[in-house]
């Protein structure tokens, strides 16, 4: 059990294009998601928290309107990066659990999205 | 806020060698806390966690145990592989912190044959 899936597992796509990013909890619900990204060679950065049936919380300095989440019921949530750059290129990581869905403090980890903007 | 530091790689060592890498966390509640592993090119692993003070996460032979008193949480292995190289993620989850996942830096593990 436990499980978090990602798609797409890689991504290419032109600059100025928009590319989404779907997390689905595979065998439990969860109210709650979280979006990371994380650079070449470091450390997990925490994007947004996604909560279901509201608007997500993002942590400081991330763009809302540049990186879109959607939380559209208790097994999917995803991430649009509106007019990808370059820049944007990077790994994302969903992660979902907790006490909501029955897991105390722990959070499952989705295998991740590679997006290369050219 | 809560964090985790963890110590800078990389680390380098022989195979059969003895590995420590050092965790220390800053949080306001109860938090649990874990060692996540990610290989080359992969997502992240759970490797172990541990929910309560004095608890011993332990898995592959890897083990870390969760010290109140010095808000540590030390991954140690008394034997390295080759294929133990890979990039380690201290990090910490708690209900005050709504659960978010915060991770350390990572350190970078080679092990040479």
């Amino acid at each position: 059990g436990a499980v978090v899936s990602q798609h797409p597992s890689r991504v290419i796509c032109k600059s100025g294009t928009s590319v989404k990013i779907e997390c689905r909890s595979l065998d439990f619900q969860a109210t709650t998601m979280f979006w990371y990204r994380q650079f070449p060679k470091k450390s997990l950065m925490l994007m947004a928290t996604s909560n279901e049936g509201s608007k997500a919380t993002y942590e400081q300095g991330v763009e809302k309107d540049k990186f879109l989440i959607n939380h559209a019921s208790l097994t999917l949530s995803t991430l649009t990066v509106t007019s990808a750059h370059p820049e944007d290129s990077s790994f994302y990581i969903c992660s979902a659990g907790g006490e909501g869905a029955g897991f105390y403090n722990e959070q499952f980890f989705g295998p991740g999205t590679r997006l290369t903007v050219l | 806020g809560n964090s985790v530091t963890q110590m800078e790689g990389p680390v380098t060592l022989s195979e059969e060698a003895f590995l420590t890498i050092n965790c220390t966390y800053t949080a306001t509640g109860y938090p649990s806390l874990f060692w996540y592993v990610q290989y080359p090119g992969e997502g992240l692993q759970l490797l172990l966690k541990a929910t309560k003070a004095d608890d011993k996460g332990s898995n592959k032979g890897f083990e870390a145990t969760y010290r109140k008193e010095t808000t540590s949480f030390h991954l140690e292995k008394g034997s390295v592989q080759v294929s133990d190289s890979a990039v380690y993620f201290c990090a910490l989850s708690d209900r005050g912190g709504g659960f978010k996942t915060i991770f350390g830096a990572g350190t970078r593990l080679f092990v040479k044959a």
